[in-house]
This record gives C-alpha cells, sequence and structure tokens, in this order.
C-alpha cells in the first residue's frame, strides 16, 4: 500500500469554525488531490498540487484552500465550515502528471459539520 | 468536458454469477480509463486501468474490462462474484489536461452478492 494517512481520521465539528485536514505521504510523490465524496455524486475533485507551493482549483473548490509547504504534506482548510461541506474527504497521490497514471488514496476523514 | 456514466447505482448478483458493471463516458481526447473499488470504510483501490495499449484490460481479483470506442463504454466483469467482491465501485476518466489535473468519477456502482 502507498504510505498515505490522513489526520483525522473522524470530526465533528461546527458551523462557521475553521477546520484543516491534513493528508501526510512518504512516497515523495509530486502530485497530491483533495476530493470529497457524498453519495450520488462519486468523487470530486477539490484542490490539486503539482508541486511544493503549486496548487490548483478543482471543480467543488468554493469554501476550500489548501497548502503545501513540504512535498510530504498537503493541507486542505476550511475558513467557515458550513452543513454543505459534511462529506468524507479523501487524498490522493499520484507520482507523474501523465494521464496514464494511477492515482493512490488515503484512507480518508470523515468531517461532520452541525 | 469529460464526464462519466455508471449505470445502475446497485447491483445485485447471485454468489458464482456473472458480474457486469457499466461505464460509459465522454471525451474529448482519447480517453485513458480507470476502474476502482471502494471497500467499506475504506479508500479506493486502483482494479485495472485502460492506456490505448490493449481494448481488453486484465485487472486484479479476477475482474476485467473491455475497451469499445464505438459504444465509448467500459464495462468491468467478473466471470463468478465472489462474496468478497461486495463493494463500491467506480469508473473514472483521466483529464485532457494530464493526470495532474485530476480524475471524473462515475457515482458508483453498489455491488451487492447474494448468497
Amino acid at each position: 500500500d502507498a504510505g498515505i494517512t490522513q489526520s483525522p481520521r473522524h470530526k465533528v465539528t461546527e458551523t462557521g469554525t475553521p477546520v484543516t485536514l491534513r493528508c501526510h505521504q512518504t512516497e515523495n510523490h509530486r502530485y497530491m488531490y483533495w476530493y470529497r465524496q457524498d453519495p450520488g455524486h462519486g468523487l470530486r475533485l477539490i484542490h490539486y498540487s503539482y508541486g511544493v507551493k503549486d496548487t490548483d482549483k478543482g471543480e467543488v473548490s468554493d469554501g476550500y484552500s489548501v497548502s503545501r509547504s513540504k512535498t510530504e504534506d498537503f493541507l486542505l482548510t476550511l475558513e467557515s465550515a458550513t452543513s454543505s461541506q459534511t462529506s468524507v474527504y479523501f487524498c490522493a497521490i499520484s507520482g507523474s502528471g501523465r494521464r496514464d497514471n494511477e492515482q493512490f488514496f488515503g484512507p480518508g476523514t470523515r468531517l461532520t459539520v452541525l | 468536458a469529460q464526464s462519466v456514466t455508471q449505470l445502475g447505482s446497485h447491483v445485485s448478483v447471485s454468489e458464482g454469477a456473472l458480474v457486469l458493471l457499466r461505464c460509459n463516458y465522454s471525451s474529448s481526447v482519447p480517453p485513458y480509463l480507470f476502474w476502482y473499488v471502494q471497500y467499506p470504510n475504506q479508500g479506493l483501490q486502483l482494479l485495472l486501468k485502460y492506456t490505448s495499449a490493449a481494448t481488453l484490460v486484465k485487472g486484479i481479483n479476477g475482474f476485467e474490462a473491455e475497451f469499445k470506442k464505438s459504444e465509448t463504454s467500459f464495462h468491468l466483469t467478473k466471470p463468478s462474484a465472489h462474496m468478497s467482491d461486495a463493494a463500491e465501485y467506480f469508473c473514472a476518466v483521466s483529464d485532457p489536461g494530464g493526470g495532474a489535473d485530476g480524475l471524473t468519477f462515475g457515482k458508483g456502482t453498489h455491488l451487492i452478492i447474494q448468497p
């Protein structure tokens, strides 16, 4: 298994509070991604990174920001959490930007916003 | 824009029967296609991928998929279902900007195995 960990694994928070989710990898992969998974929607890309300090928006980036100060860590921040951000969040990594390269997924973080 | 359609949010088969999970895609460029499996409370694991080398792709756990350009399909099959195959299955297409831009996923199909 690819060395990807996510923390926390579960979190309950209240509307309006800031939340940061962490993705840590030990594979030294250049590309990292944050997805959210919701019933009936599959997985949707929030943000991705193609190197340290290099990030870009995905399909559902509103309300989220990211940072990558080290190769191994990719942080996802909800500046002011809303109930619509209740979801399961997955981090993924890839060693290459090639279209045929697979992505490896972390175990996920279940976030509940009350 | 890319899109993926998985027909059937739930598919139920008997143990030992054929498994067929359907995936149709749309892509503005030649597609690269993936099937992932998700077991309960786990992340996604790659089953197989199509990268234009061969239209019939074999993956792990006895699964295979056939790329049919004329039908824009990439259906997943397994000749004989096992109880351990019960999981959520996702079809995905790689975005034209390159793998760095992420994957576009279908909504998933929940496979139920009846004893």
